[in-house]
């Protein structure tokens, strides 16, 4: 597996509450994404990252921001969640656009109560 | 932007067995298909990929085609074992131009059967 971790694996909050998931890669791979996985959908893209400070939106962003001071790191943030927000996250990493390949972290179990 | 549709959502085959799933994507811009292998509980796996100036990739027991006029590709593998059990997405994306991620199909749930 690539370097990647994502922190918590497992979160349980409450609605309303603010919630941030980190992805941390040892890889120094330039592009960084964050996704959620649902059941009858597949993985949606949430915000995706082409470099420090640079950011933009995926499919499903809504509710969420983001946030990369440093390569190795990317922040996912649910400024107020909602129980629509339960669901697995996944960050992924990849080195070139050029090559597409993508890395997949372990995941991020989150229930909004 | 980009959508892909993903045949069947699940598929039951005897070990031993061939199993197909196939994909369609509607952006004529798309280039680059990888299938990611997940696990129950696991990360989505990067299996095999193919780019639109190839027809057809191949590794050892898994194979990828893709038709670009029909916007069509399909993952096959071949003679079927039980850890090849899992659920199986097929993606698309346009690669060199930005960074805009994966677009997923909704994923097929292959069962082999003992």
């Amino acid at each position: 597996d690539a370097g990647i971790t994502q922190s918590p694996r497992h979160k349980v909050t409450e609605t309303g509450t603010p919630v941030t998931l980190r992805c941390h890669q040892t890889e120094n791979h330039r592009y960084m994404y964050w996704y959620r996985q649902d059941p009858g959908h597949g993985l949606r893209l949430i915000h995706y990252s082409y470099g420090v400070k640079d950011t933009d939106k995926g499919e499903v962003s809504d509710g969420y921001s983001v946030s990369r001071s440093k390569t190795e790191d990317f922040l996912l943030t649910l400024e107020s969640a909602t129980s629509s927000q339960t669901s697995v996250y996944f960050c992924a990493i990849s080195a070139t656009v050029q090559e597409g390949e993508q890395y997949f972290g372990p995941g991020t179990r989150l229930t909004v109560t | 932007g980009e959508n892909v549709e993903q045949h069947p959502s699940t598929l039951s085959v005897q070990e031993g067995d061939s199993a197909v799933i196939k994909c369609t994507y509607s952006d004529s811009a798309s280039n680059y298909f990888p299938w990611y292998k997940q696990e129950l509980g696991k990360r989505p796996q990067l299996i095999i990929d193919i780019r639109s100036n190839v027809g057809e990739k191949k590794d050892q027991r898994i194979a990828v085609t893709l038709n670009k006029t029909a916007k069509h590709f399909s993952l096959h593998i071949t003679e079927t074992q039980p850890e090849d059990s899992a659920v199986y997405f097929c993606a698309a994306s346009y690669s060199g131009g930005g960074a805009d991620g994966l677009t997923f199909g909704k994923g097929t749930h292959l069962i082999i059967q003992p």
